[in-house]
């Protein structure tokens, strides 16, 4: 089983909709992060959360919300779509050392019409 | 923050070594040097990093430059398997930038049977 996994991994929209993108871990990891990625571009960090009651804006963070539910969970909102909104979405988690490995799921590719 | 420059992309024949270099010269003494790479649809992965002293693991070899304002990724026999865009990221651990992967463009690996 997959150590990060994300839900939706697909979803298609339209303008104006409420979209919420799951992220959970079994790597018992306290970090995590959302990342966007465009085509042809690297990942911009959205959100970035080191424990449940830690939670810090990234690089593009206007337009989004996240949530941290739980030390495994972290879901990310898009409270009203917009087309440029359209992208893949990346969760990732690492533990607390500050130059170890961060570990991404699958992806969830994102489209808003 | 400071900033990597990598190749947009690179070719190589399958089973040959690849080197994959990073210019980074305005690194700070507590940047660690990350190599991630990215497969087509999948999730970037992490694949090495190091500070100072050449660093080897299961994956590639991070050679870096004893002034540190560049560094090499050696991948010692290519597969198709490794055709990916490969990130090469500063981490500065202090404080909570230390948990920050900035991606730039990569440099996409194309191998060739």
């Amino acid at each position: 089983d997959a150590d990060v996994t994300q839900t939706p991994r697909n979803r298609i929209t339209k303008t104006g909709k409420r979209i919420m993108l799951e992220c959970s871990q079994t790597k018992g990891h306290d970090r995590m992060y959302w990342y966007r990625q465009d085509p042809g571009l690297g990942l911009r960090l959205i959100y970035y959360s080191f424990d449940v009651k830690d939670i810090n804006k990234g690089e593009i963070s206007d337009g989004y919300s996240v949530s941290r539910q739980a030390q495994a969970k972290f879901s990310l909102s898009l409270e009203s779509a917009i087309p440029n909104q359209t992208a893949l979405y990346f969760c990732a988690t690492s533990d607390f050392l500050g130059q170890g490995a961060q570990y991404f799921g699958p992806g969830t590719r994102l489209t808003v019409l | 923050d400071a900033k990597t420059t990598q190749p947009n992309s690179m070719e190589s024949n399958e089973e040959e070594p690849v080197h994959l270099p990073c210019n980074h010269s305005t690194i700070s003494g507590t940047d660690y040097i990350h190599w991630y790479r990215q497969l087509p649809s999948q999730g970037p992965e992490y694949v090495i990093h190091g500070l100072t002293s050449n660093v080897n693991n299961r994956m590639a070899s991070l050679a870096i430059a004893e002034d540190r304002k560049s560094s090499t990724l050696i991948l010692h026999r290519a597969t198709l398997r490794d055709a990916a865009v490969y990130y090469c990221i500063l981490r500065d651990v202090r404080g909570n930038a230390g948990n920050m992967l900035t991606f730039g463009g990569g440099t996409r690996l194309m191998v060739k049977p």
